[in-house]
């Protein structure tokens, strides 16, 4: 089953405390890329990957890093966790990069407390 | 500034009606226009994807339109059922704006019995 992956998909941690969430598609897509959603605000996008190490800023990429060391796999890390980090987070994937289809994850609801 | 706009924000409608989702957007050069489907604590699912030659694109009871001139799609959703409760975003990317996306806020619909 085509499907895009994330773990953890709740996770609570504290101010400061390192934490990378994981995103995995089995789909062979070239894109991948990370959303955080907020009421009122929509989705925003954090960093996106056209392909294997090439990944480039989005809107919000402010407190996050992200790699590609795989095709399949794009982690999003959050050095230092803040409170305003507090969000859902999606990832996202494409065969034609942006113009694309992008199918989504489940989405992994952060808090920081 | 490139921005897509939805309205209404909220909709409440009676099962088996009919009813209008609209999307504004300032995009240019535009490429494509997404409708994705939210339910809630979900990712969105994509419902239709039309570019700039498609008037009008449907998917089952989902029929979305497209007035490249006027800048502005509708998503109409014929006898509601209970499951299309969920929040519709409209999403439009741009010709060379490489791999950004344009999201809209999202309209978020209550069907009721």
């Amino acid at each position: 089953e085509a499907q895009v992956t994330q773990n953890p998909r709740y996770l609570i941690t504290v101010t400061g405390k390192k934490l990378t969430v994981t995103c995995s598609q089995n789909m062979n897509h070239e894109y991948m890329s990370w959303y955080r959603q907020d009421p009122g605000l929509g989705l925003r996008q954090i960093y996106y990957s056209m392909n294997v190490e090439v990944t480039d800023k989005g809107d919000v990429p402010e407190g996050y890093k992200v790699s590609r060391k795989e095709k399949r796999n794009f982690p999003l890390i959050l050095e230092s966790p803040s409170p305003n980090q507090t969000s859902l987070y999606f990832c996202a994937s494409s065969r034609q990069g942006a113009s694309g289809e992008l199918f989504f994850g489940e989405g992994s609801r952060l808090t920081v407390l | 500034k490139n921005q897509v706009e939805q309205s209404p924000q909220s909709l409440i409608i009676l099962e088996g009606k009919n009813c209008t989702l609209q999307c504004n957007y300032t995009v240019s050069p535009f490429s494509n226009l997404r409708w994705y489907k939210q339910d809630t604590g979900r990712g969105p699912v994509s419902l239709t994807i039309m570019t700039f030659s498609e008037n009008t694109k449907s998917n089952g009871r989902y029929t979305a339109t497209l007035d490249a001139d006027t800048k502005q799609s509708s998503l109409h959703i014929t006898a509601s059922q209970l499951s299309d409760s969920a929040s519709y975003i409209c999403v439009v990317s741009a010709v060379n704006s490489g791999y950004a996306l344009n999201f809209g806020k999202g309209t978020s619909l209550l069907v009721t019995p």
